[in-house]
C-alpha cells in the first residue's frame, strides 16, 4: 500500500534550520509529485508548495519564498523539506503529502516542529 | 484576492443529514476540481472527496461532493458519532499558483 514515513520531532532555536525527510514506498516514486503542508497549533492547513519527483522542479508557496527548499533522493524514493531563519511562527506539524491531480491524496503522519529558545 | 471560506462549526444530531459549504473564487473553485479532507485532531488528514465529487476507495456512499460556481459543498448522510472530525475544502488556485485550503469545519454530532 502507498505509505510516507515521516522523519521524528524536531526543536529548533530561533533562526536555525530544519529539514525534514518522507520516505515513500508502494507506488513508482517519479510518477507523483510531494506536496509539503504545515498545521500551526489548532489552526489550520497551510500549503507550503511541492516539487516534482520526476524532474526535481519546485513550485513554492509565495510567503516561504527564499526560506524554504525541497529536494528529491530518487535512489532512496526519499524527499526532503528545508525550512530556515526559523521563527517562533514556523512551530507547526509538517505534512509531506502525495500530489494527485487537484490536491494530494495520501499523506505522512507529520512531523511536529517546535522552535523555542 | 485568493481564499477559501468554509463556517468554523457545524452539528447535527445521529442519522440527520449536514452540508459543509466551501466558498472560493473565479481562480479556484470556479475553474478547478474540489477536493474534501477530514482530520481527526492529533492525527493527518485523510482524503474524503477527490474531483470535486468522487470517493476514493473505503470511503462510504454517505459521503457526497458538489459545485457549483465558485462554491463547493460536502454532505454527510446518516450522521454518526465517528463523523466528529474536522472537515476541509481545497482546490487549486491558478492566480497563486498553489493548493489553497479552506479554514476547515469542526463538526460536531451532538
Amino acid at each position: 500500500q502507498v505509505l510516507l514515513v515521516q522523519s521524528g520531532g524536531d526543536v529548533k532555536e530561533p533562526g536555525a534550520s530544519v529539514k525534514v525527510s518522507c520516505k515513500t514506498s508502494g507506488y513508482t516514486f517519479t510518477t507523483y509529485s510531494i506536496s509539503w503542508v504545515r498545521q500551526a497549533p489548532g489552526q489550520g492547513l497551510e500549503w507550503m508548495g511541492w516539487i516534482s519527483t520526476y524532474n526535481g522542479n519546485t513550485n513554492y508557496a509565495q510567503n516561504l519564498q527564499g526560506r524554504v527548499t525541497m529536494t528529491t533522493e530518487t535512489s532512496s524514493n526519499t524527499v526532503y523539506m528545508e525550512l530556515g531563519s526559523l521563527t517562533s511562527d514556523d512551530t507547526a506539524v509538517y505534512y509531506c503529502a502525495r500530489v494527485r491531480t487537484g490536491g494530494v491524496d495520501y499523506w505522512g503522519q507529520g512531523t511536529l516542529v517546535t522552535v523555542s529558545s | 484576492q485568493s481564499v477559501l471560506t468554509q463556517p468554523p462549526s457545524a452539528s447535527g444530531t445521529p442519522g440527520q443529514r449536514v452540508s459543509i459549504s466551501c466558498s472560493g473564487s473565479n481562480s479556484n473553485i470556479g475553474v478547478n476540481t474540489v477536493n474534501w479532507y477530514r482530520q481527526v485532531p492529533g492525527t493527518a488528514p485523510k482524503l474524503l472527496i477527490y474531483n470535486t465529487n468522487q470517493r476514493p476507495s473505503g470511503v462510504p456512499d454517505r459521503f457526497s461532493g458538489s459545485k457549483s460556481g465558485t462554491s463547493a459543498s460536502l454532505a454527510i448522510s446518516g450522521l454518526q458519532s465517528e463523523d466528529e472530525a474536522d472537515y476541509y475544502c481545497a482546490a487549486w488556485d491558478d492566480r497563486l499558483n498553489g493548493l489553497l485550503f479552506a479554514g476547515g469545519t469542526k463538526l460536531t454530532v451532538l
